[in-house]
């Protein structure tokens, strides 16, 4: 079974420009998550879908971030503009269901803001 | 606030020693518990689930839920430097929103 899949891995972008990032979650999986990992900190969610819509963006900085998952399949994350404290791990990870399900997280996109 | 609280450690222990990993949670209404470990420079790795009060085997992982005390704790025994790495507690409420995940504990095990 093919894993949780993520690109680009590694993106180096100038502060007030934008990034995109695409995730594809393991086949059958409804539950789709992206998360920020700082360094020296654990994952913290931004976004969860339900097939195609969002369960819980409360932590998504709206202003400058969004996301979406057409067809309730793949997802993209998108920054713009970006700023110097969004240079982070991006982790997109995906479940069976949502609630107590496994998560199973892709590789993750290493994005630095200069 | 929803807190899930590790000691950062480093935590070092010689190799074939018994490792003990710590994790306390603020939301009594959690459910469902989850160990990740993660390389330096690579994704978590789900390594143990657990969602009833305690003991849960997988080879040489055990890990332990008191909800009571709002505890959980993963033990590796036999530990091999192959382990060393940083273990991510995670918590999940029963209302279907994502992980909750602690700063993580980070583990040495020394040959």
């Amino acid at each position: 079974e093919a894993g949780v899949a993520q690109s680009p891995r590694y993106k180096i972008i100038e502060k007030r420009q934008s990034v995109a990032f695409w995730c594809n979650p393991i086949s059958g999986h409804a539950t789709l998550y992206w998360y920020q990992q700082i360094l020296g900190q654990g994952p913290k969610l931004l976004i969860q879908f339900q097939n195609n819509g969002v369960v819980d963006d409360s932590q998504l900085p709206k202003d400058r971030f969004s996301a979406e998952r057409l067809k309730g399949v793949d997802s993209t994350l998108k920054i713009q503009p970006a700023k110097l404290e969004d240079s982070a791990v991006y982790l997109c990870a995906s479940s069976f269901s949502s609630g107590g399900n496994e998560q199973f997280f892709g590789p993750g996109t290493r994005l630095t803001v200069l | 606030q929803k807190e899930v609280e590790q000691n950062s450690g480093p935590l070092s222990v010689p190799e074939g020693a018994i490792a003990s990993l710590n994790c306390t949670y603020s939301d009594r209404v959690s459910q469902s518990f989850f160990w990740y470990r993660q390389y330096s420079g690579k994704s978590p790795e789900l390594i143990m689930s657990i969602y009833s009060n305690g003991d849960k085997e997988d080879g040489r992982f055990t890990a332990q839920l008191n909800k009571a005390s709002q505890y959980v704790s993963l033990l590796i025994r036999d530990s091999q430097p192959s382990d060393s790495a940083t273990y991510l507690c995670a918590v999940n409420s029963n209302s279907g929103y994502a992980l909750n995940f602690g700063k993580g504990t980070s583990l040495l095990v020394t040959p």
